[in-house]
């Protein structure tokens, strides 16, 4: 089966650094994406991990371990359009299986 | 920057109508993907296709959806006979390729069923 753990919500200060974690267990693993989804907008890509490690992209990076089921996303410099929903989407053959998702409220 | 396209934006049916909901992936994908989102939960996968054939399906897509590539950009999701429980946000997707290329989601059709 699938499951997708991630905390519900989360709040955060301007300027600062929020980790967002997500455990899973699924399927035909295939990599981890993350995605960012504003209030009534489609998912916008964030990052891919395949391999064990931390990528970098900017402000984002994102962080996999697959023997332990494990990846987080990290902000950083956080602004108030960071504000958003943020998922957690292990890929599998042919689909995205989405977690719930982590709403994150960035106050100043 | 090319982008996945959806029309309508939003889609006001009766129960016990068929609906059809248009989208065009991007132009270079090979692709296409059908996902929803009722209102306050997850987004769930209902079917990925290519090569003008179902790749995968989820236990949503039952026989009242189907999917069609009617020409060379349209991709179209049809449900026959809408229910309430239709009713969500549909977002099209396309991907270069399958697995571990990047999905890219267009805006989004919001089907209302009364």
């Amino acid at each position: 089966g699938q499951n997708i753990d991630q905390p519900t919500e989360m709040t955060a200060t301007e300027g600062a650094i929020v980790q967002i974690n997500c455990t899973y267990q699924t399927s035909g693993f295939n990599g981890l994406f993350w995605y960012q989804q504003h209030a009534g907008e489609a998912p916008t890509f964030l990052s891919y991990n395949v391999l064990d490690g931390l990528e970098e992209k900017g402000r984002f990076s994102s962080f996999l371990s697959r023997s332990k089921g494990y990846s987080y996303l990290l902000l950083k410099e956080l602004q108030m359009k960071d504000s958003a929903s943020y998922l957690c989407a292990p890929g599998g053959y042919n689909k995205l299986i989405f977690g719930a998702g982590t709403r994150l409220a960035v106050h100043p | 920057e090319p982008e996945v396209t959806q029309t309508p934006s939003h889609q006001v049916t009766q129960m016990g109508q068929e609906v059809i909901l248009r989208c065009v992936p991007i132009s270079n994908h090979l692709y296409f993907y059908w996902y929803r989102q009722i209102l306050g939960q997850k987004v769930e996968f209902l079917v990925s296709f290519y090569n003008n054939e179902i790749s995968e399906k989820s236990e949503i897509f039952d026989d009242q959806f189907s999917v069609e590539r009617p020409d060379g950009s349209n991709f179209t999701l049809k449900i026959r006979s809408t229910k309430l429980e239709d009713s969500a946000m549909y977002f099209c997707a396309s991907s270069v390729g399958s697995t571990t290329d990047t999905q890219y989601f267009g805006p989004g059709t919001r089907l209302t069923v009364l």
